[in-house]
């Protein structure tokens, strides 16, 4: 996990509270990802990040938006939490996007939300 | 669309086996394949990527191939040990639109002492 950091590491909300997801990295690595992981569906994009301010949708991004002001921070927002959002969040960052041949993912330790 | 399947979904085997894991793909029009080791509770680890020129990789005990025209790669661990015991997924980038690996389920390795 060395150069990327994910907060908070667990949460717990109720449905139709905000929530915010921190990815931060030291890397200096132009791409940016959020995931999630779920039984019997393994990891899906949500969002990712081609630069400052430059982002793109996942395959399962309804619910969810993104933000990107500085190269080291992607934050994850959940504006309205429902119990289908109850999941662990992966951030990953990449030096090149995954047109290239040589694009190796990193991975952040997680994130598990649970919402009731 | 791109589908990725791995199967056995989990494999208990010996210590000191060698073993194959198998990754399938229904697109061959990938730019890349990568391997991942995932421990309980944690992120994800890259292992190997191999480059859709390329036919294999290796790294210590570990050896990836790749077969495109045929969508189907290996990852090969020799003497295995303990503490390889993990879940291994296999995801491949495809030459779509959207940026985006598309991820196999993974398959759940347990190695008996």
């Amino acid at each position: 996990d060395a150069g990327i950091t994910q907060s908070p590491r667990h949460k717990v909300t109720e449905t139709g509270t905000p929530v915010t997801l921190r990815c931060h990295q030291t890397e200096n690595h132009r791409y940016m990802y959020w995931y999630r992981q779920d039984p019997g569906h393994g990891l899906r994009l949500i969002h990712y990040s081609y630069g400052v301010k430059d982002t793109d949708k996942g395959e399962v991004s309804d619910g969810y938006s993104v933000s990107r002001s500085k190269t080291e921070d992607f934050l994850l927002t959940l504006e309205s939490a429902t119990s289908s959002q109850t999941s662990v969040y992966f951030c990953a960052i990449s030096e090149s996007g995954t047109r290239s041949g040589a694009n190796v993912l990193t991975f952040g330790a997680g994130s598990r939300l649970t919402v009731l | 669309k791109q589908e990725v399947t791995q199967i056995p979904a989990a494999l208990s085997v010996p210590e000191g086996e060698n073993l194959v894991l198998n990754c399938s793909f229904t697109d061959s029009a990938i730019y890349n394949l990568q391997w991942f080791r995932q421990d309980p509770g944690k992120g994800l680890t890259s292992l190997l990527l191999i480059q859709s020129s390329q036919r294999e990789q290796t790294s210590g005990r570990l050896n990836a191939s790749l077969d495109k025209s045929s969508g189907r790669s290996t990852l090969y661990i020799a003497a295995s040990q303990p503490g390889d015991s993990a879940t291994y997924l296999c995801a491949v980038s495809s030459a779509g639109a959207n940026s985006k690996l598309t991820f196999g389920k993974g398959i759940t390795l347990s190695v008996r002492p």
